[in-house]
């Protein structure tokens, strides 16, 4: 199971935290994977972070703004995206892959909307 | 980086009728590719991966087929249920980039 934080509004050039809380499995034995969705739009892969040793993989456009993390002793991940403008706004949601193709999403959190707006 | 395409963008469909989407990848994944189910509000759910693996619990309506860069989902006998946006994802090389999606929708 992994359940996200909630949605907020922020403001252009402000900063976001979304929190992933991870149960029911090892926590260590699996990466975070980060997507999001621009309302009305297509999914967007951004990222992922290993939950063994926090090693990240980011979306070449992304990189320098968004910083992945994991917290293994709350079983948490984050993803902080900084400098936000107006096409940031879009539901966020971490995901995991399965215990057989672990690249392959089969758990999903149920989604944070961040909007970005002045 | 990889582009995924599908086509078509949009489809009107009955119930009972037999659709099929079409995804095609710049370049070979080989037969990492994985078909998604989106439905309004919700996050996705795994239909199909590496190809043509059905995920446990989905009906055998659906189909997957393909390898390199082409690949397609069928769907038979289509169900109320089954009227959603579709995409397409490849897993072979990050970023595991999404084709734009296919919404299915009741004609």
């Amino acid at each position: 199971l992994l359940v996200q934080s909630g949605g907020v509004v922020k403001k252009p050039g402000a900063s976001v935290n979304v929190s992933c809380k991870a149960s029911g499995y090892t926590f260590t034995d699996y990466g975070i994977t980060w997507v999001r969705q621009a309302p009305g739009q297509g999914l967007e892969w951004m990222g992922w972070v290993s939950g063994y040793n926090g090693k990240t993989d980011y979306i070449e456009k992304l990189k320098g703004r968004v910083t992945m993390t994991t917290d293994s002793s709350t079983n948490t991940a984050y993803m902080e995206l900084k400098s936000l403008i107006a096409d940031d706004t879009a539901t966020y949601f971490c995901a995991r892959g399965g215990s057989a193709w672990p690249k392959v999403i089969e758990f999903w959190g149920q989604g944070t909307l961040i909007t970005v707006s002045a | 980086d990889i582009q995924m395409t599908q086509s078509p963008s949009s489809l009107s469909a009955s119930v009972g009728d037999r659709v099929t989407i079409t995804c095609r990848a710049s370049q070979s994944v080989v037969h990492y590719l994985n078909w998604y189910q989106q439905k309004p509000g919700k996050a996705p759910d795994l239909l199909i991966h590496i190809a043509s693996t059905l995920q446990s619990g989905v009906p055998s309506r659906f189909s997957g087929s393909g390898s390199g860069t082409e690949f397609t989902l069928t769907i038979s006998d289509l169900q109320p249920e089954d009227f959603a946006t579709y995409y397409c994802q490849q897993s072979y090389t990050t970023p595991y980039s999404f084709g734009q999606g296919t919404y299915l929708e009741i004609k």
